[in-house]
């Protein structure tokens, strides 16, 4: 079946460091591929997605590219804020899984100023 | 556009009590899906429905159920609650298409007692 794992948390950084958070999948088929954010108290927001193998999702300066070859999906970011402190989740789903995504664990990021 | 709205907001309930809860879709969304969100298991899917018709399906027990009605707003409700099943559940939203990202609510925090 499905599955999605990322690197294990939580990460701590300093404001305007780099970040990465690693993803990596397995999956029958061609999958969609998502980044999500959940802030406290809230649900989940989409961050970025790649539907096919190269594609490269960005927003709000993060980036993640679809990696067939490697099966990952790794989320970066070059100069993270303090507001950037959340818990982000790698999904993937698309085709014919019908609402349903796999999520990965989640990673807990903390930026201090 | 009015985003997915999830009410009640935060439920407490008696073991052996069933509970409904509510999710209005992003106006235009077709398609609704739920998820269970608990600290040990994380992000875990219920089910699907697009157009009144249950899509897909997670593996839970048939205590939780769901439904969808023609404005394309649904209902999940479990019964017999135990206290496993305090969590936080989440709605999503899509237009259902085989890529299309799903929206979030904020969720319904169920406490069982």
């Amino acid at each position: 079946g499905n599955s999605v794992t990322q690197m294990e948390g939580p990460v701590t950084l300093s404001e305007e460091a780099f970040l990465t958070i690693n993803c990596t999948y397995t999956a029958t088929g061609y999958p969609s591929l998502f980044w999500y954010v959940q802030y406290p108290g809230e649900g989940l927001q989409l961050l970025l997605k790649a539907t096919k193998a190269d594609d490269k999702g960005s927003n709000k300066g993060f980036e993640a590219t679809y990696r067939k070859e490697t099966t990952s999906f790794h989320l970066e970011k070059g100069s993270v804020q303090v507001s950037d402190s959340a818990v982000y989740f790698c999904a993937l789903g698309g085709g014919t899984s019908y609402g349903k995504l796999t999520f990965g664990q989640g990673t807990i990021l903390t930026v201090h100023p | 556009k009015a985003g997915v709205t999830q009410t009640p907001r935060y439920l407490i309930k008696t073991r052996g009590q069933q509970v409904t809860l509510s999710c209005s879709p992003i106006s235009g969304h077709r398609s609704v899906s739920w998820y269970q969100q608990t600290p040990g298991q994380g992000l875990q899917f219920l089910f699907e429905y697009f157009s009144e018709t249950q899509r897909n399906k997670g593996n839970f027990p048939g205590r939780f159920s769901g439904r969808q009605f023609s404005n394309s707003r649904s209902e999940m409700n479990v019964s017999t609650l135990e206290l496993g099943d305090s969590a936080l559940y989440l709605c999503a939203s899509s237009s259902g298409g085989p890529n299309s990202p799903l929206h979030f609510g904020n969720g319904t925090r169920l406490t069982v007692t």
